[in-house]
């Protein structure tokens, strides 16, 4: 059964501050990686995509991978209320279909 | 910029009736899903559809389920015979191709009584 497993949360974190989101995944041969941020009774929406070891950045937001360990990571740098939402990790890990972890609660402190 | 739309947006059904969903994926996109998720619980991965046929579908996908792609631009999701535990939100979603982004429409709540 390939699994992929993320703290439920809720993660609290003040505004302004850095948000550390993560992330493992059971298939060792899995190739690429995704962050989606869903909010109340909204669909997926993605945040970042990854596809080899290392770190990849956009505008305030860090994806990192490490395939050694099976684990990805998200940053979320100076991190405003907007950000308040659930964040899925989701792996490729099938021939085609995303599996997904039940994801990450998190709330930005005003 | 290009989205997925699904209708409709909130389905209510009785248990044992025939239910369609309907998506229209982005248009240069070649690989269609399915998922689903109940309520409080995580996405996940019902079917995928390339070059008109099942590309890949998961346990869930059972006899009940059927997809189709009748025209150049729809892709619909039909359960058969709808049971209490298939209310749930179903996201169609569609990529270029099948390891790269997959682009997710808005959702049908299914409200099975």
């Amino acid at each position: 059964q390939k699994e992929v497993e993320q703290n439920s949360g809720p993660l609290s974190v003040p505004e302004g501050a850095i948000a550390s989101l993560n992330c493992t995944y059971s298939d060792r041969v899995s190739q690429s990686f995704f962050w989606y941020r869903q909010y109340s009774g909204k669909s997926p929406e993605l945040i970042m995509s990854i596809y080899s070891n290392g770190d990849k950045e956009d505008g305030r937001f860090t994806a990192q991978l490490n395939k050694a360990s099976q684990y990805v990571s998200l940053l979320i740098r100076d991190s405003q209320p907007s950000d308040s939402a659930t964040y899925l990790c989701a792996v490729n890990d099938r021939a085609d279909g995303l599996t997904f972890g039940k994801g990450t609660h998190l709330i930005i402190q005003p | 910029e290009p989205e997925v739309t699904q209708t409709p947006s909130h389905q209510v059904t009785q248990m044992g009736q025939e239910v369609i969903l309907r998506c229209v994926p982005i248009s240069n996109h070649l690989y269609f899903y399915w998922y689903r998720q109940i309520l409080g619980q995580k996405v996940e991965f019902l079917v995928s559809f390339y070059n008109n046929e099942i590309s890949e579908k998961s346990e869930i996908f059972d006899d009940q389920f059927s997809v189709e792609r009748p025209d150049g631009s729809n892709f619909t999701l039909k359960i058969r015979s709808t049971k209490l535990e298939d209310s749930a939100m179903y996201f169609c979603a569609s990529s270029i191709d099948k390891k790269n982004i997959q682009y997710f429409g808005a959702g049908t709540r299914l409200s099975v009584l």
